[in-house]
């Protein structure tokens, strides 16, 4: 079975406080993901990586910076975190599809509850 | 870029009976996927369907890709269902990024 770990499942953090949430999938998967989910917002995609070093922006990047440095791990970095930063931050990781080919399912980590003072 | 529409938001329903949940989008794809979220936050996969229709045990989820619409059905509801359901769709034709339906959040009484 796939597994994505996060680092916390609850983190409690000052307003201004440099964060990093990891997250680390077993399965070999090319594509990572970052999304916060905020009641009647949805899942909202922060950042993707399609591979080492590689990223590209989603829709909220806006505060919040990405690393992946080896294939398994993909972390997330709120530079100076805000009250407005306060949610639910979900990672998931996805085989390589090809180009226009259909996209592949996406296995999800449990989450991380983030709440910024 | 996609757009996902879900229905209803919400859906209380008595144990037993048939449960239908909807999802249009409006850019043509290749595959959709329905996504069941318990309270407590995880999130895992149950269907990614192209065409057609897909059965998993009482899930059945179906496809119109001509009309950009599919339905997830639960057969003989169990409060054990209780969950939030998204539907997600590729941003746009060919790609690996998702957009998500806001979700139903459906509540099964015994």
């Amino acid at each position: 079975d796939v597994k994505v770990t996060q680092s916390s499942r609850y983190l409690v953090k000052r307003t201004g406080e440099k964060v990093f949430l990891e997250c680390v999938q077993d399965m070999d998967h090319e594509n990572m993901f970052w999304y916060r989910q905020d009641p009647g917002l949805g899942l909202r995609l922060i950042y993707f990586s399609y591979d080492v070093k590689m990223k590209e922006k989603g829709d909220i990047p806006e505060g919040y910076s990405v690393s992946r440095e080896k294939k398994e791990r993909f972390s997330l970095i709120l530079e100076s975190a805000s009250t407005n930063q306060t949610s639910m931050y979900l990672c998931a990781s996805s085989p390589w599809g090809l180009a226009g080919g259909p996209s592949k399912t996406q296995y999800f980590g449990p989450g991380t509850r983030l709440l910024v003072l | 870029k996609n757009e996902v529409e879900q229905s209803p938001q919400n859906l209380t329903a008595q144990e037993g009976e048939f449960i239908t949940i909807n999802c249009s989008y409006s850019v043509g794809i290749s595959a959709l996927h329905w996504l069941q979220q318990h309270p407590g936050g995880g999130i895992v996969s149950l269907f990614m369907l192209s065409s057609g229709k897909k059965k998993h045990g009482r899930l059945i989820a179906t496809i119109n890709i001509q009309e950009k619409h599919s339905s997830l059905h639960i057969t003989a509801s169990h409060p054990r269902d209780s969950a939030v359901y998204i539907c997600a769709v590729p941003t746009y034709q060919g790609a690996q990024k998702l957009v998500f339906g806001q979700g139903t959040r459906l509540t099964i009484n015994p």
